[in-house]
């Protein structure tokens, strides 16, 4: 069965230095997104990406962190200077809508900590 | 308006129970509202959904009862089993007329322990 896939699976940064997120989506998908989990949290939606621009973002993705679809099997979430509130999951996630479904299909995710 | 309320934080069912899940919103343009099981180290994972065209779904043990006058959903679980220890999160979202994207919003999840 088709799955979205992540690296990496654990991230460690030191604060203020760049990091970029990887993300392969399901191969048919169109829309792609990129949401965070803090530690015992709820899911919370960063961004969503379609025809290589971004659909929406949320308060949350500000100027340090930008999104990327280099070529056509990754996606890509960057944060230029990472903060300490920045740790946390992140799941990329996609979806057709054809055929009408709505799935989002999830990654397993990224665990970034921030030191 | 873009919350979902999740209900309660943590749940604990023996085995055979039923364990149940409730959620509300505010937002009536919402259309479509599933319900994903996150195991620990993993990502959410689609369990089942529903619209609000209809009142009930099931799917095997898994049940959603929606109400749309009163803004409430709910996850039924039957039977429940320690296989279905987990979080379980609610979410929504609204199709756009013109379709594409639709970015979830999740409840607060519910960590659900099931005894043997």
């Amino acid at each position: 069965e088709p799955e979205v896939t992540q690296t990496p699976s654990h991230q460690v940064t030191q604060m203020g230095q760049e990091v970029i997120l990887r993300c392969v989506p399901i191969s048919n998908h169109l829309y792609f997104y990129w949401y965070r989990q803090i530690l015992g949290q709820k899911v919370e939606f960063l961004v969503s990406f379609y025809n290589n621009e971004i659909s929406e973002k949320s308060e949350i993705f500000d100027d340090q962190f930008s999104v990327e679809r280099p070529d056509g099997s990754n996606f890509t979430l960057k944060i230029r200077s990472t903060k300490l509130e920045d740790s946390a999951m992140y799941f990329c996630a996609s979806n057709t809508l054809a055929g009408g479904t709505d799935t989002q299909y999830f990654g397993p995710g990224t665990r970034l900590t921030v030191l | 308006q873009q919350q979902v309320k999740q209900s309660p934080q943590s749940l604990i069912v023996q085995k055979g129970g039923i364990s149940i899940i409730n959620c509300a919103y505010e937002n009536t343009a919402f259309d479509y509202f599933p319900w994903y099981q996150q195991f620990p180290g993993k990502g959410p994972a689609l369990l089942i959904a529903i619209r609000p065209d209809v009142s009930e779904k099931k799917e095997g043990r898994f049940t959603i009862s929606f109400n749309k006058s009163a803004k409430q959903f709910s996850l039924h679980i039957m039977d429940s089993q320690p296989g279905d220890s987990a979080t379980y999160f609610c979410a929504a979202s609204m199709q756009p007329f013109s379709g594409g994207y639709n970015k979830l919003i999740f409840g607060a999840g519910t960590r659900l322990a099931v005894h043997p």
